[in-house]
């Protein structure tokens, strides 16, 4: 059973540029969450998609968004990139929340 | 915030002890989960436990949650050198649909 799945693994993008990483969940698993993790903030919540909706969003600017496509693959877009977005994203699916998630890899984006 | 606090943020024991590390929390809680974390990777599942629970285990895991006081231990018995990694509580607050997570802790077993 393959697991979840992010990619890029790195990336490396340049102030002002846009970013988008792509996560592909668990096959059968329909929700999808998205963290940001740094030295700094720790693990934070960033959004959930439930069957192509976005359920909950945590306390970010609204140049990251997400979505959620019709086979449950999820991407996230960060746009207009700063220096404080460098950061591990990690990608995390579920089949209803109530048995524990289970994370990618992440992606690795460093911004300079 | 509902970020949960760990404790201690760094332990280092040697093969063969057992590590123990707290977790204390906010909000009321669904249920609270452990997650192992190697170096800056992705976070691995160890346990869940339900609000409606006080004590889970799980081969050499053992987790006890006291919702009164907000908090909750990991107990890894006989540790190994491949114990070595971050662990982090996370909290599933009745209805958020996300994770909270702790700052962590640093475990270094060594052989």
């Amino acid at each position: 059973k393959a697991g979840v799945t992010q990619t890029p693994r790195y990336l490396i993008k340049t102030r002002g540029q846009q970013v988008t990483l792509s996560c592909s969940p668990i096959s059968g698993h329909r929700s999808v969450s998205w963290y940001q993790q740094t030295p700094g903030q720790g693990l934070q919540f960033l959004f959930e998609y439930f069957s192509e909706t976005q359920r909950n969003k945590g306390n970010f600017p609204g140049r990251f968004s997400g979505r959620q496509f019709s086979n449950s693959r999820s991407e996230m877009n960060v746009s207009t990139l700063e220096l404080g977005d460098s950061a591990l994203y990690l990608c995390a699916s579920s089949h209803a929340g109530e048995f524990g998630y289970t994370f990618g890899s992440g992606t690795r984006l460093t911004v300079v | 915030s509902q970020q949960g606090e760990e404790d201690p943020q760094a332990l280092s024991i040697q093969e063969g002890e057992n590590a123990t590390m707290n977790c204390s929390y906010k909000t009321s809680i669904n249920n609270l989960q452990w997650y192992r974390q190697n170096s800056g990777r992705g976070l691995v599942h160890l346990i869940l436990i339900r609000s409606n629970e006080r004590e889970k285990h799980s081969g050499r895991l053992r987790v006890t949650l006291d919702t009164s006081k907000k908090s909750s231990s990991l107990l890894i018995t006989a540790s190994r050198a491949a114990d070595t990694a971050s662990y982090f509580c996370a909290t599933d607050p009745t209805g958020a649909n996300n994770l909270f997570f702790g700052t962590g802790t640093r475990l270094t077993v060594i052989p």
